[in-house]
């Protein structure tokens, strides 16, 4: 059974702080690996990556994939109090299976960010 | 062009009643997927539909859960003699067509369900 495990669990900072969240898996036949921020409601997109060393940028924040180490960070550079979310990574399933569409979320991570 | 769209927003049952939450897809998605997120839990996967297909239900209860995507309409999750373990937020995403590759899938803002 595919595996995804976020850490840490919770975080707060201060206005200004960089933040860097992980995120690991247990994947057979990796294919890709996607971040999500949720706020009270809908998880939003974040980023989706497939392969590793390849930077992806979104303002402030920036991630990263590695395949050696089975794992992704999530960087937030100059955090804003709006930044404060749960920040969830999921991997879809193996190549080999009959659906493509389930997502395997890990726990999330609790960002709070204090003025 | 708007996003997912689930309805409605919040849902109070009591136990024993049934509970049916509706989902509309972006336009131009034909794949939906239901994942429920219990307090304090992260997102479970329950179905994954296409348009009159369901392709991967591992994830739903035996009993008493249902899901349907019709050719015409919105996705509709079924709880039939709901009881107060199913009080959950559940989410709807969709994604574009292409089952064989993976496409970033986009959340609707949720059916928040309580059980008395």
């Amino acid at each position: 059974e595919d595996k995804v495990v976020q850490s840490p669990l919770s975080l707060v900072v201060h206005e200004g702080d960089t933040v860097t969240l992980n995120c690991s898996y247990e994947v057979t036949n990796f294919r890709s690996l996607l971040w999500y921020k949720q706020e009270k409601k809908a998880p939003t997109f974040l980023f989706m990556l497939t392969s590793s060393g390849i930077e992806k940028k979104s303002g402030r924040l920036s991630s990263i994939l590695d395949k050696k180490e089975l794992s992704s960070i999530l960087n937030i550079t100059a955090t804003q109090t709006g930044d404060s979310a749960i920040y969830l990574c999921a991997v879809p399933p193996n190549a080999g299976g009959t659906s493509y569409g389930k997502l395997t979320f890990g726990q999330g991570t609790i960002l709070t960010v204090h003025p | 062009n708007a996003g997912v769209m689930q309805n409605p927003r919040h849902l109070v049952r009591r136990r024993g009643q049934e509970a049916r939450l509706r989902c509309s897809p972006m336009k131009g998605h034909s794949h939906v997927y239901w994942y429920r997120q219990l307090p304090e839990e992260g997102l479970k996967f329950m179905v994954y539909l296409q348009k009159e297909n369901i392709i991967d239900e591992s994830g739903m209860p035996k009993e008493r859960f249902s899901a349907e995507f019709p050719k015409e309409g919105p996705s509709i999750l079924r709880i039939q003699q709901v009881v107060r373990g199913d009080s959950a937020a559940y989410f709807c995403a969709s994604s574009p067509q292409n089952r064989f590759f993976v496409n970033e899938q986009f959340f609707g803002p949720g059916t928040r369900l309580t059980v008395l």
